[in-house]
């Protein structure tokens, strides 16, 4: 059975902080990684990753992705109050039209 | 911007009632999905479709069914509404996921009394 592992589950910092978020999985066919941020609406697309060490970054959140152990990291940099909220992360399975996801993480900033 | 709708943001219905949840997206998708959320369970999918007339039982599909008249409209039925179906529904579209992931709607809260 496809499953994607997220930890923690939950997590409470100062503002400035820096955090990360992991992702490990186990699936069958892996085709690629994706996060997404929710607030209190849609979740909201962040990254996809599909090949092993080229880090992505956006502004102060960066991630990467480790294909031979099986895991993704999730990186904030200088926590603000805004970057409060559930972070998801899923995975694609070759061949299969469908997202598996983790639990989440929710993440709360505190001023 | 793609755009998905859900009908509902908050509902509360009673047990035993017949729920409809109404999901629509003005992308020309042919992929859409039905999930639940619960705390500490993360996302579990229900159904999916790949095209109008056409469903795929998800993880969880026991409670639920599904309809998809029109490729931009897809509706999750709760036959019967059960106490522990009371969750956040999350409707999702994607022209093809392995390329693009999904893009979801708000969410409709449903609360079963």
């Amino acid at each position: 059975e496809d499953k994607v592992v997220q930890s923690p589950l939950s997590l409470v910092v100062h503002e400035g902080d820096t955090v990360t978020l992991n992702c490990s999985y186990e699936v069958t066919n892996f085709r690629s990684l994706l996060w997404y941020k929710q607030e209190k609406k849609a979740p909201t697309f962040l990254f996809m990753l599909t090949s092993s060490g080229i880090e992505k970054k956006s502004g102060r959140l960066s991630s990467i992705l480790d294909k031979k152990e099986l895991f993704s990291i999730l990186n904030i940099t200088a926590t603000q109050t805004g970057d409060s909220a559930i972070y998801l992360c899923a995975v694609v399975v070759q061949g299969a039209q469908k997202l598996v996801f983790g639990q989440g993480t929710r993440l709360t900033i505190n001023p | 911007d793609v755009k998905v709708t859900q009908s509902s943001r908050y509902l509360v219905k009673r047990t035993g009632e017949k729920v409809f949840l109404e999901c629509v997206q003005d992308m020309d998708h042919e992929n859409m999905f039905w999930y639940r959320q619960d705390p500490g369970l993360g996302l579990r999918l229900i159904y999916f479709s790949y095209d109008v007339k056409m469903k795929e039982k998800g993880d969880i599909p026991e409670g639920y069914s599904v309809s998809r008249e029109k490729k931009e409209r897809f509706s999750l039925i709760l036959e019967s509404a059960s106490t522990n179906q009371t969750s956040m529904y999350l409707c999702a579209s994607s022209p093809s996921v392995a390329n693009y992931g999904y893009t979801f709607g708000s969410g409709t809260r449903l609360t079963v009394v």
